[in-house]
């Protein structure tokens, strides 16, 4: 029920491809969904979050989809970027923070 | 800026050996996390305090201890290191308990 479950566990893609990542959760009270960026020798940091009351929202390449009826929601990286070679996070918060297993993202030129 | 710091960026233990995390924050956060990170596993939480004294139990808190006697630091403690605690361990901080989590560079911790 506090589970949050991402996949795929690892993705490649060429420069200019559209990664998705998914989660999915099933614990109803979730009711923010955080998604965090860690590249290698750092912390995760804060990327973009939905709440569910909105089914899309956008900040420059990065954009979450988010369909409450299925609870799922996905992260899309547009024009993706060498730069953007990092382990992605999903979460969702309801008494607590739960984070997704990770999804290591590596963009080759 | 948030700035969260941990006192080591790697550790080597020895089996049996107390172990101290120490965790700063600059930004007067009134709730700190330990995670620990291991691959396929995501970031699992060890223990949370939402003030100085006050102490939570995470999802795995066997094993380890926490102090918390001044607001910006918080201490993780494995108080006799076993190999299955091999790992890297993440600090965080944040405003409110369901705020964004800003989070330190890690402790990557091996036990011998």
């Amino acid at each position: 029920q506090q589970q949050v479950k991402q996949s795929p566990q690892s993705l490649i893609v060429q420069k200019g491809g559209i990664p998705i990542i998914n989660c999915a959760y099933e614990n109803t009270a979730f009711d923010y969904f955080p998604w965090y960026q860690q590249f290698p020798g750092k912390g995760p940091a804060l990327l973009i979050a939905i709440r569910p009351d909105v089914s899309e929202k956008k900040e420059g390449r990065f954009t979450i989809s988010f369909n409450k009826s299925a609870k799922q929601f996905s992260l899309h990286i547009m024009d993706s970027q060498p730069g953007d070679s990092a382990t992605y996070f999903c979460a969702a918060v309801a008494d607590k923070l739960i984070f997704g297993t990770g999804t290591r993202l590596q963009v080759f030129p | 800026d948030v700035k969260v710091t941990q006192s080591s960026r790697y550790l080597v233990k020895r089996t049996g050996e107390k172990v101290f995390l120490e965790c700063v924050q600059d930004m007067d956060h009134e709730n700190m996390f330990w995670y620990r990170q291991d691959p396929g596993l995501g970031l699992r939480l060890i223990y949370f305090s939402y003030d100085v004294k006050m102490k939570e139990k995470g999802d795995i808190p066997e094993g380890y201890s926490v102090s918390r006697e001044k607001k910006e630091r918080f201490s993780l403690i494995l108080e006799s290191a076993s190999t299955n605690q091999t790992s890297m361990y993440l600090c965080a901080s944040s405003s409110g308990a369901f705020d964004t989590q800003y989070f330190g560079p890690g402790t990557r911790l091996t036990v011998l």
